[in-house]
């Protein structure tokens, strides 16, 4: 079945440190690819997305690779603020297919000020 | 507020009892999902409907959970029988049909079973 692998499920950087979250998905038919951020207690919500047609894309400080070939697709956080600290869930769905979402474990990012 | 509400926020039912949950989506959405989230994990997927019509259920629910969405409005989630390993946050999200992709997720709601 349908798979998406976040590694690592913790980090720690040094505040204007860079941060990088990588996942791998199973279903080679997935071509949207969303990152979401979920701070303590609230709701998810989505910080950058990228689909299949493109390789990068890049939002001031954060960006969003993917490789296709390889089915993984990674975030990226530059110059890292203390309000970065949050979980980060990246995310894999078909939009030509079922519209079902599938989500990696997480990552907790902690920026150490 | 205009984003989707769920409610109740918090649950606390005792192992057996039956549970409820409604969401209301956005209004213009016309896809509306539930997932299920414990600690320290991602969301995991349970079921989502377009419109009124359930498209897919994952295989890991078992018999105990239903879902409706009559009308293609509200949703509702019920656990029947429940169990301590049912205790988790119940999240709703939904989205515009096409290609737009965005997930807004509700503010969930957190089920602890005695």
């Amino acid at each position: 079945g349908e798979n998406v692998e976040q590694h690592p499920s913790t980090l720690s950087v040094q505040e204007g440190d860079s941060a990088v979250i990588k996942c791998t998905y199973s279903d080679s038919a997935s071509n949207y690819f969303p990152w979401y951020k979920q701070e303590l207690g609230k709701r998810p919500q989505l910080i950058i997305d990228i689909r299949s047609n493109v390789g990068e894309k890049k939002d001031q400080r954060i960006a969003v690779t993917l490789n296709k070939t390889a089915k993984h697709f990674s975030l990226h956080i530059t110059e890292t603020q203390p309000e970065d600290s949050a979980v980060y869930f990246c995310a894999a769905t078909s939009t030509s297919g079922t519209y079902k979402y599938i989500f990696g474990t997480g990552t907790r990012l902690k920026v150490l000020a | 507020d205009t984003g989707v509400s769920q409610n109740p926020r918090h649950k606390i039912t005792k192992r057996g009892q039956n549970v409820t949950f409604r969401c209301d989506p956005i209004s213009e959405h016309n896809r509306l999902y539930w997932y299920r989230q414990t600690l320290g994990q991602g969301p995991e997927f349970l079921t989502y409907f377009q419109n009124e019509a359930q498209l897919e259920k994952s295989r890991l629910l078992s018999d105990r959970f239903s879902a409706e969405r009559p009308k293609g409005s509200f949703s509702t989630l019920e656990i029947q029988r429940t169990e301590q390993g049912d205790s988790a946050m119940y999240l709703c999200a939904s989205s515009l049909g096409g290609y737009t992709g965005e997930l807004f997720f509700g503010e969930g709601s957190r089920l602890t079973v005695l």
